[in-house]
């Protein structure tokens, strides 16, 4: 069956940087790409973009451009998302998702506390 | 940027029939999916391409579309249905994605 593990919860001070992974597993890895969605505490749905795991390709919201980077490893069937300069309204629940017909498949988020 | 609206919430009894609408200027031309997300949980997919169903989905969830507007109909809610709601589209380009604001489904 389809399964994405994500990493752990992480606390980061203002100005940090942090990297989610996103380990897939139950297909085919380069066949899907990985789209990233985050929600902060008591809001809604925030898409941040989405990365091809067959060619690498990306395409970023665009209010994250320039401090949000996604790739992925094939070779441990892996998607990563890092995101830089963090505010304390980048404090979310991060979910990673496997583009197809939908976000059928996600994985079970990971807290980011950004904190001073 | 693109913004995809939806009511910030909907009540009905168990046995009615709630709809949930979400509007877009790029929905005729985009398909729309929804979404279901419980308290603590990670969402998920309860309807694709504006009307179909993922197996697993209970046929009382139904999708339609006309125009700027596509809506969520749920038959016969039950109270395990008591959740928010999120659309998703793409605007007109396909290139970037969006999801509504959210819709709490509450059930009297």
């Amino acid at each position: 069956q389809v399964q994405l593990v994500q990493s752990g919860a992480e606390v980061k001070k203002p100005g940090a940087s942090v990297k989610v992974s996103c380990k897939a597993s139950g297909y085919t890895f380069t066949s899907y790409g990985i789209s990233w969605v985050r929600q902060a505490p008591g809001q809604g749905l925030e898409w941040m973009g989405w990365i091809s795991a067959y060619n690498g390709n990306t395409n970023y919201a665009q209010k994250l451009q320039g401090r949000v980077t996604m790739t992925t490893d094939t070779s441990t069937s892996t998607a990563y998302m890092e995101l830089r300069s963090l505010r304390s309204d980048d404090t979310a629940v991060y979910y990673c998702a496997r583009v197809g017909e939908g976000l059928a498949h996600w994985g079970q988020g990971t807290l980011v506390t950004v904190s001073s | 940027s693109y913004e995809l609206t939806q009511p910030p919430s909907v009540s009905v009894s168990p046995g009615q029939t709630a709809r949930i609408t979400c509007s877009g200027d790029a929905l005729p031309k985009q398909y729309a999916y929804w979404y279901q997300q419980k308290p603590g949980q990670a969402p998920v997919l309860v309807i694709y391409k504006d009307s179909e169903r993922p197996s697993g989905i209970p046929e009382r969830f139904s999708g339609s579309s006309s125009g700027t507007t596509v809506t969520l109909t749920i038959s016969g809610v039950q109270a395990e249905d008591e959740a928010d709601y999120y659309c998703q589209s793409a605007d007109s380009s396909g290139t970037s994605r969006v999801f509504g604001g959210g819709t709490k489904l509450t059930v009297l």
